[in-house]
């Protein structure tokens, strides 16, 4: 079965400062993609990036990187310069074309402070 | 471009009573996901479609759950009866392609209480 792992419930970080957020997955597949996705309290679902597995460079949009670790299956998202409408949920997603679903990790909940 | 609609945006009902969930999906998109929030699990698959066929529903609850797309731009989730279980933030979501990894759009969700 496929499992994606978030290991922190919680994060906090201050304002324009850098942080990292954890995320593990278990699969057997070799082609895959990875998201990372924010949930502010409004509770819709924004992509915030996407990683194709077969790709060795990290993706980067604006402010959001990752750091993609293929071969210990880790799929870490850096959030530079920190903004107060960064703070949201944070979910990690793994997607496979043989089980064309996305499963997501429980989440890490970002607090951004003054 | 409009994203993918769902309504209603917020739903009380009673127990016991028949809820339907609305989604159209984002013009164009060929696959279809219902995705249910809650604390305790989390969030997790429903179903989805793919051009208009249900691929894999072994995400449904129970045979109270049931879903429907009679056409590319337009499904329905259904609950009868409903249960205070039921509450949740339900989510419509939708992509192009099948097998592509592309990405997955969601709608704002349809928060469900069931008393």
């Amino acid at each position: 079965a496929q499992t994606v792992t978030q290991s922190q419930p919680e994060m906090s970080v201050q304002e324009a400062e850098t942080v990292t957020l954890s995320c593990t997955y278990d699969t057997s597949e070799s082609d895959y993609y990875l998201f990372w996705y924010k949930q502010p309290p409004s509770r819709q679902m924004i992509l915030v990036i996407r990683q194709e597995a077969y790709k060795q460079q990290n993706a980067t949009e604006n402010r959001f990187s990752v750091n993609f670790q293929k071969a210990a299956k880790s799929f870490s998202l850096k959030i530079s310069d920190s903004q107060l409408g960064d703070a949201a949920m944070y979910f990690c997603a793994y997607w496979t074309g043989t089980a064309s679903k996305l499963t997501f990790g429980t989440g890490t909940r970002l607090q951004v402070t003054l | 471009d409009a994203g993918v609609i769902q309504s209603p945006r917020h739903e009380v009902t009673e127990m016991g009573q028949e809820v339907t969930l609305r989604c159209k999906p984002i013009s164009g998109h060929n696959s279809l996901f219902w995705y249910r929030q809650t604390m305790m699990r989390g969030l997790e698959l429903l179903i989805y479609f793919n051009n208009n066929v249900p691929i894999d529903d072994s995400g449904m609850p129970e045979d109270r759950f049931s879903a429907k797309m009679p056409n590319a731009s337009f499904s329905t989730l259904k609950i009868q009866p409903s249960e205070p279980r039921d509450s949740a933030v339900y989510f419509c979501a939708s992509t192009l392609g099948y097998y592509s990894g592309n990405t997955i759009y969601f709608g704002e969700g349809s928060w469900l209480t069931v008393v």
